[in-house]
């Protein structure tokens, strides 16, 4: 029973433009909730959290969005640039913050320039 | 800072060897976890530990066991390797105040193979 779902394996985005990376759970007693970049052999690099009280974060190109009603987040990147391909992993915790972190299966990003 | 570091980086094992995975930060982060990351996965918790001392079992704990006696080194261990754990291992940390953990920092992984 997957508890977070990110639906699209890949995405791929000219460079300039938004890239749009979603993420779906299932658990509504999530309370946190984190976008990790992941580059090829390297661990996981954090990118940006929300938690279950807001429902925007935003850092410099980096926005997310949160839809409790719908258990929907999302990723925004604008501009997107080459150096942001990589694979995006959405993560949920219920014990608002990151403890016991709960990831999704990850969107390959290509950006091309 | 080295940050956080996982040794070895690449290890081949047969079938019902055992080994510890060693992982290191500098950080003075209170919680840290194992984590493993199978093809078309994302990253599964295997064991965690909120503090020196302190372990808990994650969502896929079985065949591993794990040491936390110091608070910068968190020890994986597999007693009886099986080619079903053949899968890349990373190692995180973060910092915890009042039971809530930020971010997670993340190692480079070590990358497993069992035959």
């Amino acid at each position: 029973d997957q508890q977070v779902k990110q639906n699209s394996p890949s995405l791929s985005v000219q460079e300039g433009r938004i890239s749009i990376l979603n993420c779906d759970y299932t658990n509504s007693m999530f309370d946190y909730f984190l976008w990790y970049k992941k580059y090829p052999a390297e661990g996981p690099t954090f990118l940006i959290s929300i938690s279950s009280i807001k429902d925007k974060n935003e850092d410099g190109r980096f926005t997310v969005f949160l839809n409790k009603s719908a258990k929907h987040l999302s990723l925004h990147i604008v501009p997107s640039q080459p150096g942001d391909s990589a694979v995006y992993f959405c993560a949920a915790s219920t014990q608002g913050g990151s403890e016991k972190l709960v990831f999704g299966k990850g969107t390959k990003l290509t950006v091309n320039p | 800072n080295a940050g956080v570091t996982q040794t070895p980086k690449f290890q081949v094992l047969k079938t019902g060897q055992s080994m510890t995975l060693q992982c290191a930060q500098d950080m003075n982060h209170n919680s840290m976890y194992w984590y493993r990351q199978d093809p078309g996965m994302g990253l599964r918790l295997i064991y965690y530990s909120a503090s020196e001392g302190t372990t808990d079992k994650g969502e896929v704990p079985d065949g591993y066991n794990v040491s936390r006696l110091k608070k910068q080194n968190f020890l994986l261990g597999l007693e009886s390797a099986a080619p079903s754990q053949t899968s890349v291992y990373f190692c995180a940390s973060s910092y915890s105040k009042l039971a809530v953990a930020y971010e997670q920092y993340f190692g480079p992984g070590t990358r497993l193979t069992v035959t």
